[in-house]
């Protein structure tokens, strides 16, 4: 069955250094890859989306690898502020329907310390 | 900027009643969605709404679970006769669809409680 494993443990990083979140993914070809943050409480907000033939996108301080050989992403959020806390969600999409359900992972809670 | 709304914030209800959860999905997106998560639990797919019909649905959408978008601007989730385990925030979602638009859009979400 398909599986999408994200880092459980917080990650916790001091004020300006890079913070490097980890999506693994099994018995799936998504057609590509997106990126939310889930405030307490709140509905997730989408950050950043990746096509299985991009290898790197960036948004401002955010940036996103995917390996396909590796069935992997990476999500790094540099010069991280307090207001980057917050639990990031990977979530793959469909491989047949371009505009169908999302199957997200549990999400990794990152806490940025002053 | 444009958002998806959701009512009520936070329902209660006690076990085998009704409930409908509302969304008011953005207004030039076309295709919708209703997720849910437990609490401490991940997002999970419910259904997914295109064309006036429903396009996907999960193993959690079963015949208590139906969707509707009764008017140009609302889409609900209305569940049967709920469950303890049916207690968890449900989040309607929306994409514009077209191609390259694959991001979807989240609500604020409707707590469920019931008791």
């Amino acid at each position: 069955s398909q599986k999408i494993e994200q880092n459980s443990e917080a990650l916790n990083i001091q004020e300006g250094k890079t913070a490097t979140l980890t999506c693994n993914y099994t018995n799936y070809s998504p057609a590509y890859l997106q990126w939310y943050r889930q405030d307490p409480g709140r509905g997730p907000v989408f950050l950043l989306l990746i096509r299985e033939n991009e290898k790197e996108k960036r948004k401002e301080r955010l940036k996103v690898t995917f390996d396909t050989t590796l069935k992997q992403s990476l999500f790094h959020i540099t010069a991280s502020q307090p207001a980057d806390s917050a639990t990031y969600l990977c979530a793959l999409g469909s491989p047949t329907d371009s505009w169908g359900k999302l199957q997200f992972g549990a999400g990794t809670q990152v806490v940025v310390t002053p | 900027e444009p958002e998806v709304t959701q009512t009520p914030s936070h329902q209660v209800t006690q076990m085998g009643q009704e409930v409908i959860l509302r969304c008011v999905p953005i207004s030039n997106h076309l295709y919708f969605y209703w997720y849910r998560q437990i609490l401490g639990q991940k997002v999970e797919f419910l259904v997914s709404f295109y064309n006036n019909e429903i396009s996907e649905k999960s193993e959690i959408f079963d015949d208590q679970f139906s969707v509707e978008r009764p008017d140009g601007s609302n889409f609900t989730l209305k569940i049967r006769s709920t469950k303890l385990e049916d207690s968890a925030m449900y989040f309607c979602a929306s994409t514009p669809g077209g191609a390259g638009h694959y991001e979807q859009y989240f609500g604020p979400g409707t707590r469920l409680t019931v008791t």
